[in-house]
């Protein structure tokens, strides 16, 4: 079965603070990896795909990375207005049938950038 | 309209009323979800139309019942809900055959059941 752990659960940084999140998985064979930034009560927007090891992707003060176990956001100089829930996911390893658009999300991070 | 929309976005109803939730997505996708998302948990997959086809979520309870009458419109009709089922809905849409299908989420109807 796929498994994402995401930590740490919460993040508390001051504004230019840099840090990095860090998302954890376990998946017979990984085909992709989302990033998604969540505001309170809406819907995930999408940030980053990445598809294997070594690949990064950046976008503003966020950049993603992935290793065969992990991917990492790290977050430069952030703002206040970065502060959301950062959630990462794996779709399944077979794409068919019953298996298909069955993400596993970790439980996100929650970030909260102070002034 | 751009991306995913959902209708309503909030929605109070008491455990003996029907209603139903609308989401459309205007990025010519092909593949279309429901999500339950509650307070302190993972996001949870209810309901996949893939090609238009459901994807049975067999532990969805029978009081939540889906409709996708083409690849753009998606429906989740409700009846005698229970207050557990108060969380916020989501509906994403994604592009099959994609190289990991990227799934592209609406503004979340959030739900109170009374």
């Amino acid at each position: 079965e796929d498994q994402v752990t995401q930590s740490p659960e919460a993040l508390r940084l001051q504004e230019g603070e840099s840090s990095s999140l860090n998302c954890s998985y376990t998946v017979s064979g990984l085909r992709g990896l989302f990033w998604y930034r969540q505001d309170p009560g809406k819907g995930p927007e999408f940030l980053f795909t990445l598809y294997s090891a070594g690949e990064e992707k950046e976008k503003e003060r966020l950049k993603a990375t992935l290793t065969k176990k992990e991917s990492f956001l790290h977050i430069t100089a952030p703002k206040p207005e970065d502060s959301a829930t950062y959630l990462c996911a794996v779709p399944p390893t077979n794409a068919g049938g019953t298996s298909y658009g069955k993400l596993t999300f970790g439980q996100g991070t929650i970030l909260t950038v102070h002034p | 309209e751009t991306g995913v929309t959902q209708t309503p976005r909030h929605l109070v109803m008491g455990m003996t009323n029907k209603k139903s939730l609308k989401c459309e997505q205007h990025l010519g996708h092909n593949a279309m979800y429901w999500y339950k998302q509650s307070a302190k948990k993972p996001l949870e997959l209810m309901f996949v139309y893939s090609l238009e086809e459901r994807v049975e979520n067999n532990s969805v309870p029978s009081r939540f019942s889906p409709e996708c009458p083409n690849s753009s419109h998606l429906f989740l009709h409700l009846h005698t809900l229970q207050p557990e089922d108060s969380a916020l809905y989501l509906c994403a849409s994604s592009q099959v055959g994609g190289l990991a299908d990227t799934q592209y989420f609406g503004p979340g109807t959030r739900l109170t059941v009374l």
